[in-house]
């Protein structure tokens, strides 16, 4: 079956500008993730949703960042006047019903978008 | 806090050989523990977890991870390496905060498997 989708897988933007990332989840997967993750180093927590709400959004380095997941499934992250040290890929994962199943705390991840602030 | 430490940033070790990729963790509360593979230009992807029960867990291609409770470790194995398991390694651990749960991974260790 489809898998974790990311869309664009590489964008290129100019410092101050403001970029969308948007993260398609695994059809049924209610937990998603977001992971930040720069050259050398693992992923970086961001935040996570559960169904429609942010259950947890303490990874956000500052107000700059917003993520949304308006009906529980597509989530889309959002940073505005992007900064160069903004550049890394950035993660999306997706994990079946939170407590159930024998994937219980596995994630799913996508092939992440890579941005580049000039 | 919450926190992994994979001591090695590189390992390299001769096809047919047994491999071993280092993991501690740092967690309050009953650690979930998890081992992802990351190859070139692809996304993580699942290996194994440790949750409960047998402190040695079998996951995907032959690797397995023995939890250590005394020695705070997880480190993963594999009998008899392949060339196709040269990759990057991150271990990860499941905390819990209290307004939901968050995944704490390591740097992560580029294993290289020489034919």
């Amino acid at each position: 079956g489809a898998g974790v989708s990311q869309t664009p897988s590489n964008k290129v933007t100019e410092k101050g500008k403001y970029v969308e990332l948007r993260c398609d989840p695994i059809s049924g997967h209610t937990a998603l993730y977001w992971y930040r993750q720069s050259l050398g180093q693992g992923p970086e927590f961001l935040i996570y949703f559960q169904g429609t709400g942010a259950a947890d959004d303490s990874g956000l380095p500052n107000d700059r960042f917003f993520a949304v997941r308006p009906e529980g499934s597509v989530s889309t992250l959002k940073i505005q006047r992007t900064e160069r040290g903004d550049s890394a890929v950035y993660l999306c994962a997706s994990s079946p019903q939170f407590n159930r199943g024998p994937s219980y705390n596995e994630q799913f991840f996508g092939p992440g978008t890579r941005l580049t602030v000039l | 806090a919450q926190s992994v430490a994979q001591p090695e940033d590189q390992v390299n070790v001769a096809e047919g050989n047994p491999l071993t990729v280092k993991c501690t963790y740092s967690v309050s509360g009953n650690p979930y523990l998890f081992w992802y593979v990351q190859y070139p230009n692809r996304g993580l992807q699942f290996l194994l977890k440790y949750i409960t029960g047998d402190n040695l867990v079998k996951g995907s291609y032959g690797f397995e991870a023995e939890f250590n409770k005394s020695q705070t470790s997880f480190h993963l194995k594999k009998p008899s390496a392949l060339v196709s398991d040269s990759a990057l390694y991150f271990c990860a651990v499941r905390g819990s905060t209290p307004t939901g749960n968050q995944f704490y991974f390591g740097t992560g260790t580029s294993l290289t498997v020489i034919p």
